[in-house]
């Protein structure tokens, strides 16, 4: 195991619903990132977050898309008016940052999220 | 831009016989390098990684990877492979020099490890 919990493992919604995921890191970690993997394909990055500050964000993460980071603890995704293109796997990662990029991620299992 | 390929989607390999996967990355400063692994119905977990120094870095489970930066090339090997490293395993790198912090990750290569 690798520390990284995330809530629910799977959601199946109708198109139009919101949803919420939640991911819990490993307790001493300060960075928390979302990374979003359809089948047949690597994990692509959606947002990152160092403490509670959101400091980074793809092209990928939509106006439907929100990621909180309250009090630099877990964190949560939300996806309004989903899509059917929004079924996937999304990924929850946390690493220890000090001043370099060098330490590796610890992933959690994901949550499988489909949409009817 | 950064990018990663895998250029193989799958690997057979005979339990016992040496194994590599391969994995070419561009990016337009110096690289950080990872390779991770995922079992099914497990998330990913972390191999190994190359940060700077010695070009042959040793991981987890008995793999290791070779930076070859005149190639921009990172294999993952192992001398003598089990039944069990079956799994789908990724490349994964991260520009040193641009600001982002993501990590770019391959599409993936499957590993079949037969007894």
């Amino acid at each position: 195991d690798t520390g990284v919990s995330q809530d629910p493992r799977h959601k199946i919604t109708k198109r139009g619903q919101n949803v919420t995921f939640r991911c819990d890191p490993i307790s001493e970690h300060n960075r928390l990132y979302w990374y979003r993997q359809t089948l047949g394909q690597g994990p692509e990055f959606l947002t990152y977050f160092q403490n509670e500050a959101q400091l980074e964000k793809s092209r990928l993460l939509s106006d439907r898309f929100s990621a909180e980071r309250p009090k630099g603890s877990f964190s949560t995704l939300e996806i309004q008016r989903t899509e059917q293109g929004d079924s996937a796997m999304y990924l929850c990662a946390s690493s220890l940052g000090g001043g370099g990029l060098n330490t590796e991620a610890f992933f959690g299992q994901g949550t499988r999220l489909t949409v009817v | 831009a950064q990018s990663v390929a895998q250029p193989e989607d799958q690997v057979n390999v005979a339990e016992g016989n040496p194994l590599t996967v391969k994995c070419t990355y561009s990016v337009s400063g110096n690289p950080y390098l990872f390779w991770y692994v995922q079992y099914p119905n497990r998330g990913l977990q972390f191999l190994l990684k190359y940060i700077t120094g010695d070009n042959l870095v040793k991981g987890s489970y008995g793999f290791e990877a070779e930076f070859n930066k005149s190639q921009t090339s990172f294999h993952l090997k192992k001398p003598s492979a089990l039944v069990s490293d079956s799994a789908l395993y990724f490349c994964a790198v991260r520009d040193i020099e641009q600001a982002g912090t993501a990590l770019i990750f391959g599409k993936g290569t499957t590993l079949s490890v037969s007894s």
